[in-house]
């Protein structure tokens, strides 16, 4: 069974742009979380999409935004980047009920110059 | 509100001993998951070990165990044995059935392996 994939690996991207990130699920896994991990803040939690509805929502602001698709993949996209943003960006698959763990990607790893 | 405490910033640990993560929890739900996850120093992030709050036995995984002391909402992760690619971060984390399915991470244990 394929895992979860996001691409891409890596981004390097100046102030003022903006990213789009991409996440696909374990086959059959209707939720998709996503993460940002600093060294700093640690893993914080930025939305939930199940069944291509947002369920949950960190506390980032309005330039981050998600989406998910009728197949599950979803995106995430940062726009007007500052250099704050430099993280890796982790996605999260599961089934979406309480006894089921999250499988994570390999991650995006963000740079802003 | 949910809310996990992980208290051990850093942890050492000689190589072939056993080892303790702590974690805490706190939520007002009556069902819910816990869950640990280790993150090697590559990033990825790899799901361990699974505890429900009506699960009766502490759970096991081969060398990880899950001492779970629901009274006092401690979800400890003991490695038995430690290898030196046990060296990494690890994350406990929470979902509850009340709070939408969210998942709650701590701010993670570093464990160093030493030969």
């Amino acid at each position: 069974k394929a895992g979860v994939t996001q691409t891409p690996r890596y981004l390097i991207k100046t102030r003022g742009q903006q990213v789009t990130l991409s996440c696909s699920p374990i086959s059959g896994h209707r939720s998709v979380s996503w993460y940002q991990q600093t060294p700093g803040q640690g893993l914080q939690f930025l939305f939930e999409y199940f069944s291509e509805t947002q369920r949950n929502k960190g506390n980032f602001p309005g330039r981050f935004s998600g989406r998910q698709f009728s197949n599950s993949r979803s995106e995430m996209n940062v726009s007007t980047l500052e250099l704050g943003d430099s993280a890796l960006y982790l996605c999260a698959s599961s089934l979406g009920v309480s006894n089921q763990p999250q499988h994570f990607g390999d991650g995006t790893r963000l740079s802003i110059l | 509100a949910q809310k996990i405490t992980q208290t051990q910033p850093g942890m050492f640990v000689q190589e072939k001993e056993a080892v303790t993560l702590d974690c805490t929890y706190d939520t007002s739900d009556q069902s819910y998951g816990l869950f640990w996850y280790k993150q090697p120093s590559s990033g990825e992030m790899i799901f361990l070990i699974y505890q429900g709050s009506y699960d009766e036995q502490n759970a096991t995984e081969g060398r990880y165990s899950l001492n779970f002391q629901k009274a006092r909402k401690s979800a400890n992760l003991v490695i038995s044995a430690s290898q030196l690619g046990d060296s990494a971060m690890y994350f406990c984390a929470m979902r509850g059935t009340n709070t939408g399915n969210q998942f709650y991470f701590g701010t993670g244990t570093s464990l160093t392996v030493i030969p």
